[in-house]
């Protein structure tokens, strides 16, 4: 069992609406990141949240919005998305100032763009 | 900037034999960290083995080792007695040293089948 959560695990939307990823870790870390993956292209750091305060914006386009309430939950809402934006978007945690600890993976969420 | 480089698209082997991933990178720092991540169709990415740069020892986990040359920046994956689960994605990652969260850069990726 993971100690990251993501929820959908799958996303169908169009290209009008608004919807939210969330990620929840178990793991009593601080730091927290959302990567994207596309198919053939390595995974791209998109934002990286430290003790709740967002520390890299990797220049994504302004209708990704990520929101960090508290070090365990992280939210990515999404509206008017365009088809490109179609893939897996994996949240991580790590125990942020211990730089020897690996980054822990949720599933990810699945998302296709109509 | 750091840039990971996995050279080998595709790769696929006989259960029980040895396989080798290649990975290459490019940085200007002397302290960082590597690692490899393996993606199996679930699609969770799980830690396979790490390697700290000022350690000269390449590090192991059972029947994964690394080969680690420094100068070369060359970080390549060795799988020993490969089995059928072993068949995933192989990622090698970079993390520099700059204290606080991390940030790490990926390779493209390297999909091994493991054939029974």
């Amino acid at each position: 069992e993971t100690g990251v959560t993501q929820t959908p695990r799958h996303l169908v939307m169009g290209m009008t609406n608004k919807k939210s990823l969330k990620c929840e870790q178990h793991l009593g870390h601080n730091a927290m990141y959302w990567y994207k993956q596309s198919a053939k292209k390595p995974l791209e750091l998109m934002f990286v949240y430290n003790f709740k305060e967002q520390t890299e914006n990797n220049s994504v386009p302004s209708r990704f919005s990520p929101e960090c309430p508290n070090s365990s939950h992280l939210f990515l809402h999404l509206h008017t998305l365009q088809p490109e934006d179609s893939a897996l978007y994996l949240c991580a945690s790590s125990q942020g100032r211990d730089r020897n600890q690996p980054q822990h993976f949720g599933d990810g969420t699945r998302l296709s763009i109509l | 900037a750091q840039t990971v480089t996995q050279s080998q698209p595709e790769m696929s082997v006989q259960e029980a034999e040895t396989v080798t991933l290649s990975c290459t990178y490019d940085t200007s720092e002397n302290n960082y960290y590597l690692f490899w991540y393996k993606q199996p169709p679930s699609r969770q990415m799980i830690l396979v083995i790490r390697q700290e740069a000022y350690k000269q020892q390449n590090a192991t986990e059972n029947r994964f080792s690394v080969n680690f040359q420094k100068a070369a920046k060359s970080f390549s994956l060795k799988i020993s007695d490969s089995q059928l689960g072993d068949t995933a994605m192989y990622f090698c990652a970079f993390r520099g040293p700059v204290q606080g969260a991390q940030k790490l850069v990926f390779g493209q990726g390297t999909r091994l089948t493991i054939n029974p």
